[in-house]
């Protein structure tokens, strides 16, 4: 069935240090595909998202480019800050199941030092 | 825009007990999924709700069940509780038809089993 892997966690940074999370998935066709994030006591919140192969989400300095070649949405950002220290989810569409529901890695948490 | 809502923040119950959860949709939204998130782990589908309908399941059983009402709010219910239960329930909603894949979190209902 479809899938997302993320690697594991924790990430730990300096602030201003450059943060890659990596996320590669399983999937018939090509689904849409999300980042989400999750701050500590909190829900989760839509970071960005791509509907199709090569497309670019971005949000906050936050970046995420569609892979079908490598089969990957690694989320990106140039330069951290304290503040996203969090939880980040990787997550895509179960198309081949119940309909519309997501399908998410178990989380990548990030801890960023000042 | 009102967000996604959830009600209440926190709850303890003990084994055996039934419990309710309720969820106010994103303003517009007419769909709405329902998640368990255990500590660590990613949010698990446990089923969705559109038309007032059970729209989906995931591999939750019976004693999961809900409500949708013609505001588009929801309600999980969960019968005799076990501590495996124990977990943050996320309420997520969305639009209809193409886009229910793109769906927003409310904050979530802490439940802890004794």
């Amino acid at each position: 069935g479809d899938s997302v892997t993320q690697m594991e966690g924790p990430v730990t940074l300096s602030e201003e240090a450059f943060l890659t999370i990596n996320c590669t998935y399983t999937a018939t066709g090509y689904p849409s595909l999300f980042w989400y994030v999750q701050y500590p006591g909190e829900g989760l919140q839509l970071l960005l998202k791509a509907t199709k192969a090569d497309d670019k989400g971005s949000n906050k300095g936050f970046e995420a480019t569609y892979r079908k070649e490598t089969t990957s949405f690694h989320l990106e950002k140039g330069s951290v800050q304290v503040s996203d220290s969090a939880v980040y989810f990787c997550a895509l569409p179960n198309y081949g199941g119940s309909q519309g529901n997501l399908i998410f890695g178990k989380g990548t948490k990030l801890s960023v030092k000042p | 825009e009102t967000g996604v809502t959830q009600s209440p923040t926190h709850l303890i119950k003990t084994r055996g007990q039934q419990v309710t959860l309720r969820c106010s949709s994103q303003s517009g939204h007419n769909t709405v999924s329902w998640y368990q998130q255990a500590l660590g782990q990613g949010p698990q589908f446990i089923f969705q709700y559109y038309r007032e309908e059970e729209n989906g399941r995931g591999n939750f059983p019976p004693r999961f069940s809900g409500l949708q009402f013609p505001n588009y709010s929801s309600e999980l219910n969960v019968n005799a509780l076990e501590l495996d239960d124990s977990a943050l329930y996320l309420c997520a909603s969305s639009l209809s038809g193409a886009q229910q894949e793109t769906q927003y979190f409310g904050p979530g209902t802490r439940l802890l089993v004794l």
